[in-house]
């Protein structure tokens, strides 16, 4: 069966900008998770969402947002970008039930300029 | 607050050795999963394995087995004859106790793993 699959894989923007990055589930599932990756900071999750409802939130402005669609494809927004919002970001999907096995896109490589 | 701690930020190794990766976490909850994630160059993070706080045996899968020990808040992973394919950066990961905090990972800053030949 599929993986994840998210889109675009890379994009630049310049500082100011906004961008939308996409990611489609496993079929099947409902919960999408993202997470940011970055040299510096590591792995960092930023969202997840569960039937088009966000049920967890990590520490980022709220330049950062996101939304899920009742097919379960989710969308994450950056707006107003700054240089250090360059990085790899992950979606990962799962059932939503129970303990989280969570299967990750290859992800979106931003960069800031 | 959750942490998660990799001490090793390189190893390097040579083919058919045995390496250990070492994981350190931090939690209050009394119910918590820890997992092992692998990351190859292409970025995409592969699930290895997900332990329960109430399970601490010890589990073997093929060349992988993982070490889970409560009383030193460890949870680490042995590759036995490496290999040069398994040349990554290694997570280990910890989440909460249910619902949507299942899903909610804090990560360790990883291991990059070097297998040469």
């Amino acid at each position: 069966k599929a993986g994840v699959t998210q889109t675009p894989r890379y994009l630049i923007k310049t500082r100011g900008q906004q961008v939308t990055l996409s990611c489609s589930p496993i079929s099947g599932h409902r919960s999408v998770s993202w997470y940011q990756q970055t040299p510096g900071q590591g792995l960092q999750f930023l969202f997840e969402y569960f039937s088009e409802t966000q049920r967890n939130k990590g520490n980022f402005p709220g330049r950062f947002s996101g939304r899920q669609f009742s097919n379960s494809r989710s969308e994450m927004n950056v707006s107003t970008l700054e240089l250090g919002d360059s990085a790899l970001y992950l979606c990962a999907s799962s059932s939503g039930g129970g303990a989280g096995e969570l299967f990750f896109g290859e992800g979106s490589r931003l960069t800031v300029l | 607050a959750q942490k998660v701690t990799q001490a090793q930020t390189e190893i390097s190794v040579v083919e058919k050795e045995d390496v250990t990766l070492d994981c350190v976490y931090e939690t209050r909850d009394t119910t918590y999963y820890l997992f092992w994630y692998k990351q190859p160059p292409s970025g995409e993070l592969v699930f290895l394995i997900r332990r329960n706080s109430f399970d601490e045996q010890n589990e073997i899968s093929g060349r992988y087995s993982w070490n889970f020990q409560k009383s030193t808040s460890s949870f680490n992973f042995t590759i036995t004859a490496s290999q040069v394919v398994d040349s990554a950066v290694y997570f280990c990961a910890l989440s909460g106790p249910g619902g949507g905090s299942n899903y909610k990972l804090t990560f360790g800053k990883g291991t990059l793993l070097t297998v040469n030949p």
